[in-house]
């Protein structure tokens, strides 16, 4: 799976647009870009992916570049709930001989400020 | 609420004791996944099973030993364990190794002492 580059940490205020960004330059092209979030001492709870077209749904919007070497995460509308670790994950969805699991890196600390 | 139930959510064991994991999920999947996370350390993945059957052993030590006796349940056998073993054990499953989407458990803060 190609390697995925977060900034450590990023603050942002309630109520604004939260972006996040990831780098994944050595992305292949049947590589999809998931991302998840894990709130402090909580299990991992995915938010969205794609592969190479703009995704939204009821928690975010995901933008990949045209080259797709970068993607951003966006949270519209930012709560204090929202304040946890931001993964971006590349991966092929099924690369042959069963489940393979999610390779996380360190992800992005997002911090949500009143 | 994710669907997926690990228990116990807590537990302290010695060095020379055993004890189990356990996970279930009742959403039909046919994928479930161990994951550790350690203080300060990216989640690392321990084992994989799918349609009951183990596909993935990411050199864990054999003091952990994986059980699925159905695809409904997982377990995760602990003997002999050292004190840096103690972490966040997560549990996930997924539909199957197409799925996009796993879904993860609250899972279990052990201590070794």
């Amino acid at each position: 799976d190609a390697k995925t580059t977060q900034p450590t940490s990023m603050d942002c205020a309630e109520g604004r647009a939260a972006n996040l960004p990831c780098n994944h330059s050595t992305i292949s092209g049947n590589e999809y870009v998931y991302w998840y979030r894990q709130i402090h001492s909580q299990g991992p709870q995915y938010i969205i992916h794609g592969l190479k077209n703009n995704e939204t749904n009821e928690m975010a919007s995901l933008i990949i570049t045209e080259d797709r070497k970068s993607s951003t995460l966006i949270l519209p509308h930012a709560t204090l709930r929202d304040t946890a670790v931001y993964y971006c994950i590349v991966r092929v969805p099924y690369s042959g001989g069963g489940a393979d699991g999610l390779t996380f890196g360190k992800g992005t600390h997002l911090i949500i400020q009143p | 609420e994710t669907g997926v139930t690990q228990t116990p959510r807590h537990l302290v064991m010695g060095m020379t004791n055993k004890k189990s994991l356990k996970c279930e999920q009742h959403l039909g999947h046919n994928a479930m996944y161990w994951y550790k996370q350690s203080a300060k350390k990216p989640l690392e993945l321990m084992f994989v099973y799918n349609f009951k059957e183990q596909t993935e052993n990411n050199s864990v030590p054999s003091r952990f030993s994986p059980e699925c006796p159905n695809s409904s349940h997982l377990f995760l056998h602990l003997h002999t364990l050292q004190p840096e073993d103690s972490a966040l054990y997560l549990c996930a499953s997924s539909q199957d190794a197409v799925a996009a989407e796993a879904f993860f458990g609250q899972g279990t803060r052990l201590t070794v002492v």
